[in-house]
């Protein structure tokens, strides 16, 4: 089943914050943040991993809660060039365990930058 | 650049006709992912290889069907195509199946049904 992300849209100024959040109704092992721009491929950002263990992008933090079954991407002092569409992909396991790397992705959240 | 390559780059094509998608992944990389891309659906996955054998299907139609090379690349395959059909296509490809590995997506493969 699709993650909710949340907000759908949202509009900032150069140097606001922005907090983007994906919940899932399914247990999940990991979660992957990628920003897509218009006409152009996603982008890789960021892995949080179950256990804590994050990897990605040196200006942009994010969080896991697995009792929650959330992740939430923190956007601070964003600039111009994080305008675009902000994706959650999340993971989970089949019955028996076994994870074979497949994302299921939010809908996304437009973000818009403006100077 | 991502590194993986995706050819062509616009389809036009008529309903009923049948064509072919090509993923070249990023050098290393063993596992290729396959995504549609369309307004109203988001990023759907459909299928994913690792070192030639099928790994995970998602909501892949039996119209649709995909294989991964000795080489690593890999195609989609399209069939009996529909107005619906169109929309953007995406590869992706990662180092394994691991959950801690990023996919690196490709410019994608854009189909317009006419």
């Amino acid at each position: 089943q699709q993650p909710v992300q949340s907000p759908q849209a949202v509009i900032l100024r150069e140097g606001e914050d922005a907090v983007i959040n994906c919940s899932s109704s399914k247990a999940l092992y990991s979660v992957h943040w990628y920003r897509q721009k218009h006409g152009e491929a996603p982008v890789f950002l960021m892995i949080l991993l179950k256990g804590g263990e994050q990897k990605g992008h040196e200006k942009i933090s994010a969080s896991f809660n697995e009792k929650k079954q959330q992740s939430s991407l923190y956007l601070t002092a964003s600039q111009l060039s994080y305008s675009g569409t902000y994706f959650c992909g999340t993971e989970t396991r089949d019955a028996g365990g076994t994870s074979y790397g497949k994302l299921t992705f939010g809908q996304g959240t437009i973000l818009t930058v403006h100077p | 650049d991502s590194g993986v390559t995706q050819t062509p780059k616009h389809l036009i094509t008529a309903t009923g006709q049948r064509v072919t998608l090509r993923c070249s992944p990023r050098s290393g990389d063993l596992s290729v992912y396959w995504y549609q891309q369309s307004l109203d659906q988001g990023l759907q996955f459909l299928i994913q290889y690792y070192n030639g054998e099928e790994r995970a299907k998602g909501n892949i139609l039996e119209r649709f069907s995909a294989q991964q090379f000795p080489d690593l690349h890999s195609e989609l395959n399209l069939s009996s195509l529909e107005l619906g059909d169109s929309a953007l296509y995406f590869c992706a490809s990662s180092v394994g199946v691991l959950s801690n590995q990023p996919q690196h997506f490709g410019d994608g493969t854009r189909l317009s049904i006419l």
